[in-house]
């Protein structure tokens, strides 16, 4: 159980694109998904929360414009990366947390998108 | 300012031997700390997890040991397999927040 399923798992695609992240949690309802990016040999770095039909909160010096997050329904998070460039290639990745009542349910991870920007 | 410190950075472990990644941290509030494990180009997959009410969870041959009083807690791979050898991130979130606060990250090798 606690699949979730992110996509596509690699983009590579001009300077100027704007590229759409899927994040769908398989076999469960999530009330919050997150959106991490990590850096080769690198840490996960939270670039924001977004909780079910409402607008997602972001980290201090991710750019909500340039991010932009959608969480449409409970098993569905999307994150866009608008007009992107070189430095927005990296490796993006989504977790879902479960529905239920009860602090601190795990987050499920999906298994990331590299981006790759030309 | 890294709220959960990690180390060692890496870590090279025979076959069978025990691999041993320590985290520690400041924030008393924190109540609930799991470990990831990522392999090359995939997500972390959340591997076990502990709260601070307990000072040891184990499962098959992954041991978190916790001490509250010093704010550590550490993995403990016993029999270490080639399968292992990936990068082992600690996290540590507290009651009511979304956050999860990961450590810098352990890239583990097991040589046959």
């Amino acid at each position: 159980g606690a699949v979730v399923s992110q996509h596509p798992s690699w983009v590579i695609c001009k300077s100027g694109t704007s590229v759409k992240i899927e994040c769908r949690s398989l076999d469960f309802q999530a009330t919050t998904m997150f959106w991490y990016r990590q850096f080769p040999k690198q840490s996960l770095m939270l670039m924001a929360t977004s909780n079910e039909g409402s607008k997602a909160t972001y980290e201090q010096g991710v750019e909500k414009d340039k991010f932009l997050i959608n969480h449409a329904s409970l098993t569905l998070s999307t994150l866009t990366v608008t007009s992107a460039h070189p430095e927005d290639s990296s490796f993006y990745i989504c977790s879902a947390r479960y529905r239920e009542t009860g602090y601190n349910q795990p987050q499920h991870f999906g298994d990331g998108t590299r981006l790759s920007i030309l | 300012q890294q709220q959960v410190k990690q180390s060692p950075q890496s870590l090279i472990v025979q076959k069978g031997g025990i691999s041993i990644i320590n985290c520690a941290y400041e924030n008393t509030a924190f109540d609930y700390f799991p470990w990831y494990q990522q392999f090359p180009g995939k997500g972390p997959a959340l591997l076990i997890a502990i709260r601070p009410d307990v000072s040891e969870k184990k499962e098959g041959r992954f041991t978190i040991s916790f001490n509250k009083s010093a704010k550590q807690f550490s993995l403990h791979i016993m029999d270490s397999q080639p399968g292992d050898s990936a990068t082992y991130f600690c996290a540590a979130s507290r009651a009511g927040a979304n956050n999860l606060f990961f450590g810098t990250g352990t890239r583990l090798t097991v040589i046959p």
